[in-house]
């Protein structure tokens, strides 16, 4: 069964401080590797897109790596923000259709601290 | 920023009304998503387009239905609404090409039916 798991599930950091979170996954055929950002009550927004052959992709502050073998991800903030407080998203498409059809996780909710 | 659109963001309605929710993009996408979100928990995708006159039921069963008359319109309609119902739906949009480029989504519409 295709599933992706994100840890952990919450996350309360302070201001100016690093995190990492994880995902997981278990779909196969293994298409490519997002993240996105949702704030609380607004859909998900990109942050990075990763393919196979990808490793590690930077967007600003957040830094995403990809070990496409063990089939795990992480998406690290640095010096984070009171605005980096939303819901992180990690989702796993495949390319065992037309559709490409996404699977979601179920998001790490992050609270940055003053 | 993403040109996709949805209203209304926020819906309060009786039991047994009838509700269409929209969503609109600008970017000529031939793909077209409606996703369900509980509170805290994944996007389950319940309805999905490959263009104009192709409408698909997705992974989560739903009793809400769809159309695609236009390519850049994709209203769900939900014929006698329910407290079940009750759940923000994201509206989400790709470009064409048999591995899925880009999901750009929309800000989401709150339901809560009373």
């Amino acid at each position: 069964k295709n599933q992706v798991e994100q840890s952990p599930q919450s996350l309360i950091i302070l201001e100016g401080k690093n995190c990492t979170l994880q995902c997981n996954y278990t779909v196969s055929p293994f298409s490519n590797l997002r993240w996105y950002k949702q704030d609380t009550g607004r859909g998900p927004v990109s942050l990075t897109i990763m393919t196979f052959s990808e490793n590690t992709k930077s967007n600003g502050r957040y830094t995403a790596t990809l070990d496409a073998d063990t089939k795990q991800s992480s998406l690290h903030i640095t010096a984070s923000q009171l605005s980096d407080s939303a819901s992180y998203i990690c989702v796993v498409s495949d390319r065992g259709s037309t559709l490409g059809r996404l699977y979601f996780g179920r998001g790490t909710q992050l609270t940055v601290w003053p | 920023e993403a040109d996709i659109y949805q209203t209304p963001r926020y819906l309060v309605i009786g039991t047994g009304k009838k509700i269409t929710l929209e969503c609109s993009q600008t970017m000529g996408h031939d793909k077209m998503y409606w996703y369900q979100q509980d509170p805290g928990m994944e996007l389950h995708l319940i309805h999905y387009s490959y263009g104009v006159n192709s409408t698909e039921k997705g992974d989560l069963s739903s009793e809400s239905t769809v159309s695609r008359i236009r390519t850049e319109h994709f209203p769900l309609t939900l014929e006698s609404a329910r407290p079940s119902h009750t759940s923000q739906y994201l509206c989400a949009s790709s470009e064409r090409g048999p591995l899925m480029g880009e999901a750009f989504f929309g800000q989401g519409t709150r339901l809560t039916v009373v």
